[in-house]
């Protein structure tokens, strides 16, 4: 049974481009939730998705995006690039959206804005 | 706010125990527990779900006070494989409901078991 799998694994971005990362829950899952995580940090919720709706969203810009399939799969869209934006990406899925489940991480895509 | 984790780094010989602690400003519906290795994604360890509820896995187990808002994270006899980066997350209780899944992470705890 494959876990959360994320891609890419590491990406480099010139500062204002648009960066798409992408995210498949691990079965069974129909939540998926997306943490920044800078070094030395704990993860920074940036928001959650069910049911094809974001229904969660952290403290983050509206450069951050997302969006998800119907089979529950998830993107990550970051327009206009900062340098601050480097940082490892993760993405967690659960079953249910409520937080009373354990939710399971992805190995993360480590983004570097140069 | 995020929650507030003590101590921030930890080291234990092999066999040693350690607590980890994890306390909230605001009234938490549950607290999640991960470790981190270096590179690695964060690991779920456990959930506690209600004020009071004692979890446990073998050597690693948890307590949630709901009063004091607090959780701690014990490790008994620690193990080589114990090192990483311990961190608690809470979900915030708020009224009308739960938070929907909006995990906020305390800074970690750096735990190093040495031989």
């Amino acid at each position: 049974d494959a876990g959360v799998t994320q891609s890419p694994t590491h990406l480099i971005k010139t500062r204002g481009q648009q960066v798409t990362l992408r995210c498949s829950p691990k079965s069974g899952h129909d939540t998926v939730s997306w943490y920044q995580q800078a070094l030395g940090q704990g993860p920074q919720f940036i928001f959650q998705y069910y049911e094809e709706e974001e229904r969660q969203r952290g403290n983050f810009p509206d450069r951050f995006s997302g969006h998800q399939f119907p089979n529950y799969s998830s993107e990550l869209n970051v327009n206009a690039l900062l340098l601050g934006d480097s940082a490892l990406y993760l993405c967690a899925s659960s079953w249910g959206p409520r937080g009373n489940t354990e939710a399971f991480f992805g190995q993360g895509t480590r983004l570097t804005v140069v | 706010q995020q929650p507030v984790q003590s101590p921030q780094a930890v080291i234990l010989r092999e066999g040693e125990d350690a607590v980890i602690n994890c306390s909230s400003s605001k009234a938490l519906y549950s607290v999640h527990w991960y470790r981190q290795k270096h590179g690695e994604a964060p690991v779920f360890l456990m959930i506690l779900l209600k004020g009071g509820e004692q979890k446990g896995h073998e050597k690693i187990s948890a307590s949630f006070n709901e009063k004091k808002q607090q959780s701690s994270l014990y490790l008994t006899a620690s193990q080589l494989s114990y090192s990483g980066t311990y961190f608690c997350g809470g979900l915030v209780l708020y009224r009308g409901g739960t938070s929907y899944g909006k995990l906020t992470f305390g800074q970690g705890t750096i735990l190093t078991v040495h031989p």
